[in-house]
């Protein structure tokens, strides 16, 4: 399958600060990619469609401002994560869907990143 | 909302088939049914796709019933590593948007 890479795995931080993950598609070109967030024991949560070259949609009750979403190139999204609070510590994921390879019918998944605000 | 609605846990003996069921009464004549799965603290993996035809790949099959409202994904010979939580879910395969439902945790024991 394609493979999508996420950096960095885990990330501490200060509360306050802002972090910044990269999601990254390796062997395919990703017109779409989406960022998901999971607290302990619960589901994937859909927080945004990030499309190439054109602001991201955000899912209902996802703060815009809070989580700045980039994709400047077809193999590269970045999520950052600002003025982090203890509340925003969670799993953060992400997933690639695009053109060409095996990627056409299927959402490949990062390996997630694992955000602790302290 | 998750369009799908699955056992919340189930367990298999190593070695043996495990019969996952998941149904969506709900879904789409052009909604793809899609299988994947999460090991603790990992990504979704990504186990297989049917639209209506019941499909089989090197990891596992899946059969979808003939009005779609319902389908069953097979792993034929489960091993301790196939324990994870599966997600059923159903969406479109034009824009790789999935919403995860509660899945169900398949657990195998020796």
């Amino acid at each position: 399958g394609a493979v999508v890479s996420q950096h960095p795995s885990w990330v501490i931080c200060k509360s306050g600060t802002s972090v910044k993950i990269e999601c990254r598609s390796l062997d395919f070109q990703a017109t779409t990619m989406f960022w998901y967030r999971q607290f302990p024991k619960q589901s994937l949560m859909l927080m945004a469609t990030s499309n190439e070259g054109s602001k991201a949609t955000y899912e209902q009750g996802v703060e815009k401002d809070k989580f700045l979403i980039n994709h400047a190139s077809l193999t590269l999204s970045t999520l950052t994560v600002t003025s982090a609070h203890p509340e925003d510590s969670s799993f953060y994921i992400c997933s690639a869907a695009g053109t060409g390879g095996n990627s056409d019918t299927e959402a490949f998944f990062g390996q997630g990143t694992r955000l602790t605000v302290v | 909302d998750a369009k799908t609605t699955q056992p919340p846990s189930m367990d298999c003996a190593e070695g043996r088939a495990a019969n996952l069921p998941c149904n969506h009464s709900t879904i789409s004549g052009n909604e793809y049914v899609y299988w994947y799965r999460q090991i603790h603290s990992q990504g979704p993996q990504y186990i297989i796709h049917g639209l209506k035809n019941n499909e089989t790949n090197e990891m596992a099959s899946l059969i979808i019933t003939e009005d779609r409202k319902s389908s069953t994904l097979i792993l034929p010979h489960a091993t301790l590593r196939d324990t994870a939580v599966y997600y059923c879910i159903v969406g479109s395969s034009n824009t790789g948007k999935l919403i995860f439902g509660q899945g169900t945790t398949l657990q195998v024991k020796p």
